[in-house]
Parts: structure tokens; sequence; C-alpha cells
């Protein structure tokens, strides 16, 4: 595609409840990662995927966290029994490859906005 | 540990006024260094890589420089429509792909 999507672009749930959230990245982009940018903070890593496996899950910040990819391309981010301190926006972006030859800039989706009340 | 830390957090300029961004970063060995463009309601949009001391690029009215210990981005006679917030990353060799991000500069232009 033009550039990575996600979905929902807005999510308002319910303390307790599970979300999960979407990210398609840009077409042929082996590399896959997820943010979170809260309010007043800067944007914080989650985790990153290579392929379909995520050597680097060191950023999520609790064990309701887990993410996925399948088939090299989509993946979801999904929190279990939400709190309000997971709302935030929650970005994903997607490059190319590892190593300078390939490109490692990442380019971002418009995130999706994420309210637990 | 890896920081990044970005001045001044605003920044109001009249359309025309150039000026500069500054980020100071500490990294135990330097990947490369990234600044994007974020406007509100929006993902951050890549403006510049830089890998090595001494790097400079240039886009329109933005021009991104790096030393061992900063980078500068230096926004010559802005517009209106360069204000936004402007965010700096570094990769190092520690943290592996993840980006470190400053908190960002906001920057408004009135014309």
């Amino acid at each position: 595609g033009a550039g990575v999507s996600q979905s929902p672009s807005n999510k308002v749930t319910e303390k307790g409840k599970d979300v999960e959230l979407r990210c398609d990245p840009i077409s042929g982009h082996t590399a896959l990662y997820w943010y979170r940018q809260s309010l007043g903070q800067g944007l914080e890593f989650l985790i990153y995927f290579q392929g379909n496996s995520a050597p680097d899950k060191s950023g999520l910040p609790s064990d309701r966290f887990s993410a996925e990819r399948t088939g090299g391309s989509v993946s979801t981010l999904t929190i279990q029994r939400t709190q309000q301190e997971d709302s935030a926006v929650y970005l994903c972006a997607s490059s190319r490859g590892f190593d300078r030859a390939s490109s490692y800039e990442q380019y971002f989706g418009p995130g999706t906005r994420l309210t637990v009340t | 540990e890896d920081q990044v830390t970005q001045s001044p957090e605003a920044l109001r300029l009249q359309e025309g006024e150039s000026s500069s961004l500054n980020c100071s970063y500490t990294v135990s060995g330097l990947r490369g260094l990234f600044w994007y463009r974020q406007d509100p309601g929006k993902g951050p949009e890549f403006l510049f890589t830089l890998y090595s001391a001494g790097e400079e690029k240039e886009k329109e009215r933005l021009k991104a420089t790096l030393t061992k210990k900063e980078s500068f981005l230096h926004i010559t006679a802005p517009k209106p429509e360069d204000s936004a917030t402007y965010l700096c990353a570094v990769q190092s060799n520690q943290a592996g792909t993840a980006l470190i991000f400053g908190k960002g500069t906001t920057l408004s232009v009135s014309s």
C-alpha cells in the first residue's frame, strides 16, 4: 500500500475489557514496530517484528500486552484487561530492513487513539 | 542509558525568522539519528536520517546537521505550514532497532 495503515483510528473501551489494534505495514517492508505515545510523554518502544518473529519484546509494559504478526504482513497488538493507564496513542511503523543498505528508516501510521474509561 | 533531549520544548517564530532546534543525545554506539515531523492527530512523518558526525541533509527550508553529541534542525525562512512538533530519535547498537525518541519541539510560525 501507499503507507502504513492502522485500525481503528479511535477506540473507547471500559476498564477490564480486551482490545485489539491492527497494523498494515507498507508492502514489502520486513520489519514492523509498535510504539506508544502518551500525553506529555515521548514515543515509547513496545515491540518489533522481523518477519513473523519478535526478537525484542522488552518494551511491553506488562504481560497484559501481546502482539503477533502473520504472513510477514499484518500485525495485531492485544491489550487484555485494559487499565486507565493504557490510554494513549498506539503507533505502528515499518521499515524495509535492518541494515543500512536496505534502509531501516521507520515510516509511521496514523495511530490508534485508545481511551479506557 | 541511551537518552535524547530536545530543546526548546516550544518555539514561536514569525514567518521568515530563521532558527534552530537542538537534539542532544547520549548513546552507546550511534547507529543513526532521525528527524520526524508530527502534526496534531497524525503519526510522525520521516524527514532525515544522519549516520555520522559531520553529515548534513537538506529538504526545502530544513537542514539537519550532526555532531558526536548533538544534532540541529535549522529552519530557514519558515512559513506557517512549517508549524508542527519536530521529533528527534536515535537508534543505538545497544537498543537494537528500537528508536529512542526525545519529547519533541513544538514549533509555531505566525504570519
